[in-house]
């Protein structure tokens, strides 16, 4: 059973704080790790994607794989009210030709 | 620049009543992929097309079929519409199906009474 687990939250952090979204999956020979955005209401938004350990940065967005560990993690840098959303961690897991969900983070970033 | 477009974003049927969900995608993507999504239970995968011509069970398919159309087009039919397939349905598509991200549609909104 591939599993991915996240934390439902919410997740409450002020405006211009760090917030840190945390994913643990279960099958260490993964391959690539993605971090979707959905405001409620609305579709999945792919934010980052990550595939080597490490970290990797987009603008306010840092992603973070530590595949001995099976954990990626999201860091949000001065968090803004915009960013209060549900998070989707979502693993394609070797041999198995398909992403799989995490149920999600919720964030809200007050103002 | 459409992306995945689905259609219709909402609906409601009555129980035993059928219907199609389409989806069509303008980015050449060889797969494409039928979600639903329930509160706390996260996306669930319905059925999947790796390319053209194939079609697969994801982990939900009961009381559901597809169809891949062509590249661009992939839809989903409920035969004998059912409460418990109450959902928000989301269509998506990626370059293939290994190690690549999948881009949503919008989603439809589907109620039955």
């Amino acid at each position: 059973q591939k599993e991915v687990e996240q934390n439902s939250g919410p997740l409450s952090v002020p405006e211009g704080a760090i917030a840190s979204l945390n994913c643990t999956y279960s099958d260490r020979v993964s391959q690539s790790f993605f971090w979707y955005r959905q405001y409620s209401g609305k579709s999945p938004e792919l934010i980052m994607s990550i595939y080597s350990n490490g970290d990797k940065e987009d603008g306010r967005f840092t992603a973070q794989l530590n595949k001995a560990s099976q954990y990626v993690s999201l860091l949000i840098r001065d968090s803004q009210p915009s960013d209060s959303a549900t998070y989707l961690c979502a693993v394609n897991f070797s041999g198995f030709q398909k992403l799989v969900f995490g149920t999600g983070t919720r964030l809200l970033v007050s103002p | 620049n459409a992306g995945v477009t689905q259609t219709p974003k909402f609906q409601v049927l009555k129980t035993g009543q059928s219907m199609t969900l389409q989806c069509a995608q303008d980015m050449n993507h060889n797969s494409m992929y039928w979600y639903r999504q329930d509160p706390g239970m996260g996306l669930r995968l319905i059925y999947y097309s790796a390319s053209e011509g194939t079609t697969d069970k994801g982990e939900v398919p009961n009381g559901y079929n597809v169809s891949r159309l062509n590249k661009r087009e992939f839809s989903l039919r409920l035969e004998s519409a059912a409460p418990s397939q109450t959902s928000v349905y989301f269509c998506a598509s990626s370059v293939t199906e290994s190690n690549q991200p999948q881009h949503f549609g919008d989603g439809t909104r589907l109620s039955i009474l």
